[in-house]
């Protein structure tokens, strides 16, 4: 199956933007989506396709992709932003019904 | 309001069977595929399983290819996942997802609060 490569730790100053990236070959193929998941909750979709936000996500998320790599930007990054973000996409492999996630990167906002 | 709420984990012997079940409301079910997605406690998300609109597509995760089953019962608004020769590694909450598509997109749109299944002796 595909792959997703994600940078395990990133950190960001409050206000200032910070990009999280995610690599893999099935990007090449798909878009990625990404989600958001504070310590005991479940995750939540914060961007999809090619930069599309689901509906109480502040502006302040964008995606991008590019060749292998897709990229979730936060500009302006405040407090609550804290948190892991997982990129997923379809899996561009064999499994021609799977899903991949990325192992996850965990963002600080100091 | 979309609700998906889990049910069925607890613990189990190594090699025995379990059934999860979600059971789905606030939105039309048959629209869109569902998955399930599990976290080992202190990990990352994986990827179980995931099932069209009409069963016509199901995948699999390699990790569980064999040994698990998903379905849905669309008159029941309901998506269930038989966990069959469990494994210790199997340990880990487990969501149950909705799809932005009535295909296999992948994209995961609401996400249920997880059901916990723990594989000891």
């Amino acid at each position: 199956s595909s792959e997703l490569t994600q940078d395990p730790a990133v950190s960001v100053a409050l206000g200032q933007t910070v990009r999280i990236t995610c690599q893999g070959d099935s990007l090449r193929s798909y878009y990625a989506s990404w989600y958001q998941q504070k310590p005991g909750q479940a995750p939540v979709l914060v961007i999809y396709g090619k930069n599309n936000r689901p509906s109480g996500i502040p502006d302040r998320f964008s995606g991008s992709s590019s060749g292998n790599t897709a990229s979730l930007t936060i500009t302006g990054a405040q407090a609550e932003d804290e948190a892991d973000y997982y990129c997923n996409s379809r899996d561009s492999s064999g499994n021609h019904q799977g899903v991949v996630f990325g192992g996850g990167t965990k963002l600080t906002v100091l | 309001e979309v609700q998906l709420v889990e049910s069925g984990g607890g613990l189990v012997q190594p090699g025995r069977s379990l059934r999860l079940s979600c059971a789905a409301s606030g939105f039309t079910f048959d629209d869109y595929a569902m998955h399930w997605v599990r976290q080992a406690p202190g990990k990352g998300l994986e990827w179980v399983s995931g099932i069209s609109w009409n069963s016509g597509s199901i995948g699999y995760a390699d990790s569980v290819k064999g040994r698990f089953t998903i379905s849905r019962d669309n008159a029941k608004n309901s998506l269930y996942l038989q966990m069959n020769s469990l494994r210790a590694e199997d340990t880990a909450l487990y969501y149950c997802a909705k799809d932005y598509d009535i295909a296999v997109a992948g994209t995961l749109v609401y996400w249920g609060q997880g059901t916990l299944v723990t594989v000891s002796s």
